[in-house]
């Protein structure tokens, strides 16, 4: 079965820094997609990054950037010019290809000193 | 975008009554709907996969007899909680996705309280 691994319970990070959240996954197949979702504390669910397996180029969005590693599956979350806004529960996910759920890790809880 | 409406957002019921949350795909039709769980400060646990017109698909350790599961249209899956107990409470949120290799919808998720 697949595992997703974070290894950061909490976070902080002062504002307009930058900070980077670590992610780990197992898994045996070659094909599949890594996420990371924000959950402020309204408790929805929201895509910040996606990124795809076979592709090498690292996914960004903005202020989001990860570092893909496929050989040391891992796949960190950077966050640029840091916001208060970003203060929240963020956790990586894996999903294999089809219709399939999203495996979770445990959370890192940011927290964003102004 | 998608839009994933689940119903109700909130709930507080007694001891060993049952409650029904709904999840509904607005603008797709949703081949398959997942079921989440999550407690306080904790990740989400898949419960269980629900497909249109066919039985859900239950994790490890899920009461199917316990947490109903029906997806009986292709913009529609309830969860039922049966006989509810105090530690049922949780948060319960839903997922859909429009076919292979689409993008998972996610409802804004039910705060179920049992008294």
């Amino acid at each position: 079965a697949q595992t997703v691994t974070q290894s950061q319970p909490e976070m902080s990070v002062q504002e307009a820094e930058t900070v980077t959240l670590s992610c780990t996954y197992d898994t045996s197949e070659s094909d599949y997609y890594l996420f990371w979702y924000k959950q402020p504390p309204s408790r929805q669910m929201i895509l910040v990054i996606r990124q795809e397996a076979y592709k090498q180029q690292n996914a960004t969005e903005n202020r989001f950037s990860v570092n893909f590693q496929k050989a040391a599956k891992s796949f960190s979350l950077k966050i640029s010019d840091s916001q208060l806004g970003d203060a929240a529960m963020y956790f990586c996910a894996y999903r294999r290809p089809g219709n399939t759920p999203l495996v979770f890790g445990k959370g890192t809880r940011l927290s964003v000193i102004a | 975008g998608a839009v994933v409406s689940q119903h109700p957002s909130r709930v507080i019921c007694k001891s060993g009554t049952s409650v029904k949350i709904e999840c509904r795909s607005l603008d797709f039709q949703a081949t398959t709907m997942f079921w989440y769980r999550q407690f306080p400060k904790k990740s989400l646990m898949l419960m269980a996969t629900s497909n249109e017109g066919s039985k859900a698909t239950y994790e490890q350790g899920v009461e199917k007899d316990k947490f109903l599961i029906n997806h009986a249209s292709l913009t529609l899956s309830t969860l039922t909680v049966t006989s509810a107990h105090p530690e049922d409470s949780s948060f319960y949120i839903c997922s859909a996705v429009q076919g292979a290799e689409s993008p998972l919808h996610f409802g804004n998720g039910t705060r179920l309280t049992v008294t």
